[in-house]
């Protein structure tokens, strides 16, 4: 079963580098996944796109602060210089042949 | 730009039908597989359907199979759902959502959302 799993939060303070984590289920370490963050009270937007092998292809207007790579079943969005404004919701999403897939979304708050 | 529009949102009492609409624009719209996304009050968000460029092949989670239909219009440039069988848990803001690609991939365009409510 496709599964991916983020940890329910994160803190970093203003100006520093934070780092999140999806996981994905076994047996689909090769799977690409997306990243997606979600402001206070606003719908979805979408970051970029990130292949197993840690290539990533950024949704249009992201700044180059947002980064992402890859390790084994894991998927990593890094992002560096926090800003206020990055205190959101991100959610991983991936898909299968017939499907679509988010993980549970991790929290993000800014101190 | 590309733009996607939700409407159709509302109140709806258990068992209830509704019809949800997306109006697209700034892309070619049959060229792109679409979908739609819920999130539940104070939730993450769920995948709803999805639903290739052609229209030939849709896509459904298994929560709301059997009851909702996705389709889309292509000459109007236009993605549907609709919703039979209303259920309290399906109370939700719906988001519509364009797929990068001709078949379900990454989401890479996102819609403001209507509400739908479903309660007595």
């Amino acid at each position: 079963q496709l599964v991916l799993t983020q940890s329910p939060s994160a803190s970093a303070s203003l100006g520093t580098s934070v780092k999140l984590t999806c996981t994905l289920s076994s047996g689909h370490s090769s799977y690409a996944i997306a990243w997606h963050q979600q402001q206070p009270e606003k719908g979805p937007r979408y970051l970029m796109k990130l292949k197993s092998d840690g290539s990533h292809s950024k949704g249009d207007g992201i700044p180059d602060r947002f980064s992402g790579s890859s390790s084994g079943a894991e998927r990593y969005l890094t992002i560096s210089s926090l800003q206020s404004e990055d205190e959101a919701d991100y959610y991983c999403q991936t898909w299968g042949t017939d499907i679509a897939v988010f993980g549970g979304g991790t929290q993000l708050t800014v101190l | 730009e590309v733009q996607l529009l939700e409407s159709g949102g509302g109140l709806v009492q258990p068992g209830g039908s509704l019809r949800l609409s997306c109006a697209a624009s700034g892309f070619t719209f049959s060229s792109y597989a679409m979908g739609w996304v819920r999130q539940a009050p104070g939730k993450g968000l769920e995948w709803v359907s999805g639903l290739s460029g052609s229209g030939s092949s849709a896509y459904y989670a298994d929560s709301v199979k059997g009851r909702f239909t996705i389709s889309r219009d292509n000459s109007k440039n236009t993605l549907y759902l609709q919703m039979n069988s209303l259920r309290a848990e399906d109370t939700a803001v719906y988001y519509c959502a364009k797929v990068n690609r001709y078949t379900i991939e990454d989401f890479d365009y996102w819609g403001q959302g209507t509400l739908v409510t479903v309660s007595s």
